[in-house]
């Protein structure tokens, strides 16, 4: 099977500008979840879709969103960047389970690197 | 609040020799995961173990051993005989059961030829 796959890899963009980044989970996963890592931060949740729906979010400001579409690819945007948003984001997907105390293990893509200037 | 602590910043070791990674997390809940995920040089994260909290058995995986206790809230990861191939940064995670996983802040391993 594919793994899960991330474009582009790199991006360079200018403070105020706006981005789109693009995740394709593994076939037969229907969750897909972002986090963001920069070297201050760490790896923190940003949000996971599910049948097209956000079935959660972390604590980022609004300027951050997401999508997801039938076939379960997302993509996450970002707008009117700012110096800090420089980070690699990474996407994963899993199986998603429906609820309940359970959990899917998710597995990783390459990241997008994303440098803002 | 649920916390994953890795207090281990970087490692350095010389191939052949073991090495134990600490990973110690807080959780008021009962029923929770957690993880251990590789990240080499090129950024992707790599899904090593999940363990529930239901099952304290330990578990090998060739070169990896890991060693889970809930007395004192630790899962911590062994590598034996390590090779350059190994270095990487671990991270340590916790979910609660939903698909949100929350990450220590990772250690550095280094493993010298």
């Amino acid at each position: 099977k594919a793994g899960v796959t991330q474009t582009p890899r790199y991006l360079i963009k200018t403070r105020g500008q706006q981005v789109t980044l693009s995740c394709s989970p593994i076939s037969g996963h229907r969750s897909v979840s972002w986090y963001q890592q920069t070297p201050g931060q760490g790896l923190q949740f940003l949000f996971e879709y599910f049948s097209e729906t956000q079935r959660n979010k972390g604590n980022f400001p609004g300027r951050f969103s997401g999508r997801q579409f039938s076939n379960s690819r997302s993509e996450m945007n970002v707008s009117t960047l700012e110096l800090g948003d420089s980070a690699l984001y990474l996407c994963a997907s899993s199986l998603g389970l429906a609820g309940g105390l359970r959990t899917d293990t998710q597995y990783f893509g390459p990241g997008t690197r994303l440098t803002v200037l | 609040a649920q916390k994953v602590t890795q207090a281990q910043t970087e490692i350095s070791v010389v191939e052949k020799e073991d090495v134990t990674l600490d990973c110690v997390y807080e959780t008021r809940d009962t029923t929770y995961y957690l993880f251990w995920y590789k990240q080499p040089p090129s950024g992707e994260l790599v899904f090593l173990i999940r363990r529930n909290s239901f099952d304290e058995q330990n578990e090998i995986s060739g070169r990896y051993s890991w060693n889970f206790q809930k007395s004192t809230s630790s899962f911590n990861f062994t590598i034996t005989a390590s090779q350059v191939v190994d270095s990487a940064v671990y991270f340590c995670a916790l979910s609660r059961g939903t698909d949100k996983l929350i990450f220590g802040t990772g250690t550095r391993l280094q493993v010298f030829p």
